[in-house]
């Protein structure tokens, strides 16, 4: 099974700063299939970025997905207040589909 | 607009049968093309595939719950289901049904999730 660990666990950060959101995976993630996910309390996740670099239909452009391999990371390019949430990397690559612990993006 | 919905119990008593439906809206489900799936997450805590299932009934689950998963589907009435065997307390928690996309494996759609819980 493929491992995903997100860093940081918390990131603090202020309406309209820039956050950046790591995804390591302990092995290659097969043909990039990694996606992003953000959960606002009390809601089920929703799909923000798939193939690593591909913003889901409906998606602000503030989002955007680069890396391959092991390493992706999430940029959000300035925060808006609905963007102060959990944030959830899963990899589709390889059976058993399996998600990262999750990065808390709170308010400063 | 795709939506899906879960029903069923929200609690189980230890050692019984977790019975799940997800009705689709929005898409057939016979229509092909797509995979459907089910996601859980205890309370304050992160995700977990359970399994997925094709139009043809073909599935695939998760290794570590597999020998007490069944996913099925009715086309006709444009749901499918999650069953699992003999819970314990740690199978409570929110379950997902989700659509994946179009010939592939990400979550494209979930439903809004229900909550389980497993006490006597």
């Amino acid at each position: 099974e493929i491992v995903l660990t997100q860093s940081p666990g918390t990131l603090s950060l202020s309406p309209g700063e820039r956050a950046t959101l790591s995804c390591r995976a302990s092995q290659s993630v097969s043909s990039g299939y990694l996606a992003w996910y953000r959960q606002k309390p009390g809601q089920p996740p929703r799909l923000l970025i798939y193939g690593a670099t591909i913003t889901a239909t409906g998606i602000p452009d503030r989002f955007s997905g680069s890396g391959s391999g092991t390493d992706f990371t999430l940029t959000i390019s300035r925060l808006e207040p609905e963007d102060f949430a959990v944030y959830y990397c899963h990899q589709y690559g390889t059976s058993p589909f399996t998600f990262g612990p999750g990065t808390k993006v709170d308010i400063k | 607009q795709v939506q899906l919905q879960e029903s069923g119990p929200g609690l189980v008593k230890p050692s019984q049968t977790l019975s799940l439906t997800c009705t689709v809206s929005g898409v057939s489900i016979g229509s092909g093309s797509y995979y459907w799936s089910w996601i859980r997450q205890p309370a304050g805590k992160g995700l977990e595939w359970i399994g997925q299932i094709y139009t043809t009934g073909t599935t695939n689950y998760n290794p570590s719950l597999r020998s007490r998963v069944t996913i099925s589907v009715e086309t006709s009435k444009n749901q499918f289901s999650l069953k699992l065997d003999s819970v314990t307390a740690s199978d409570t928690a929110i379950y997902y049904c989700a659509k994946h996309g179009i010939e592939t494996d990400y979550f494209e759609f979930w439903g809004q999730g229900t909550l389980v819980t497993v006490s006597s």
